[in-house]
């Protein structure tokens, strides 16, 4: 079974800083592409990034609004994602959630879901 | 800057049919988008219905359907059912490491 669990989600101020962690099991974690995905209280799905495969490259790529101050990356002798956020904004207050990014014949899709982290940025 | 639209809300007869869609401000969505759709309930993650344009994912009931329906991706439930209330998004793939999601369709089954 593929196990998804985030964590760090916390109250940060804002200009303040949180590492949120992915967690994972039942699958090579070292072969997946992984994305993390946000959603602000009572609002849609926003794509924060990936990160590819060591294999792939390890390229990482952002959504153009958050370039520069989150930064995605992996340990793969540890099956786990990160997410480092900078400069948080209250904008940023959202559920975290990390997912696996299928990538081969399958095409380009999000195909497993962690339950989230709620990060509250707030003074 | 080019941005998926969905249709905001939507609502359905239990029992009936309902397409919804998925399309780009500029420019017409095709299966190179790789188009996948996205249900997701309050509380909730999101689950994963379709991908590659009409792929059903593991465990999704077949009144499940995507397609390209003229210049958008599109979803379609029939024979909605009552628990298929609930909020639904396409994502395309952009390229280059870019995905896009769509604002959502809030489905209502009434």
């Amino acid at each position: 079974e593929v196990l998804l669990v985030e964590s760090g989600g916390a109250l940060v101020k804002p200009g303040g800083s949180l590492t949120l962690s992915c967690a994972t099991s039942g699958f090579t974690f070292a072969n997946a592409w992984m994305n993390w995905v946000r959603q602000a209280p009572g609002k849609g799905l926003e794509w924060v990034g990936h990160i590819k495969t060591k294999r792939d490259g390890g390229t990482i790529d952002y959504a153009a609004p958050l370039k520069g101050r989150f930064i995605i990356s992996r340990d793969d002798s540890k099956n786990t994602l990160y997410l480092q956020m900078t400069s948080l904004k209250t904008e940023d207050t959202a559920v975290y959630y990390c997912s696996v990014q299928s990538n081969g014949d399958d095409g380009f899709y999000f195909d497993f879901w962690g339950q989230g982290a709620l990060v509250t940025v707030s003074s | 800057q080019t941005v998926v639209t969905q249709e905001p809300s939507f609502s359905v007869s239990p029992g009936g049919t309902v397409t919804l869609t998925c399309g780009l401000t500029s420019g017409s969505v095709s299966t190179s988008y790789y188009p996948s759709w996205y249900q997701q309930t309050p509380g909730q993650p999101p689950r994963t219905l379709i991908y590659k344009t009409n792929r059903r994912s593991s465990g999704v009931p077949d009144r499940f359907s995507g397609s390209i329906l003229g210049n958008k991706a599109a979803l379609t439930i029939t024979g909605a059912q009552a628990d298929d209330e609930s909020d639904f998004y396409c994502v395309l793939y952009m390229g280059s490491g870019i995905s896009l999601f769509g604002g959502g369709t809030k489905l209502t089954v009434l």
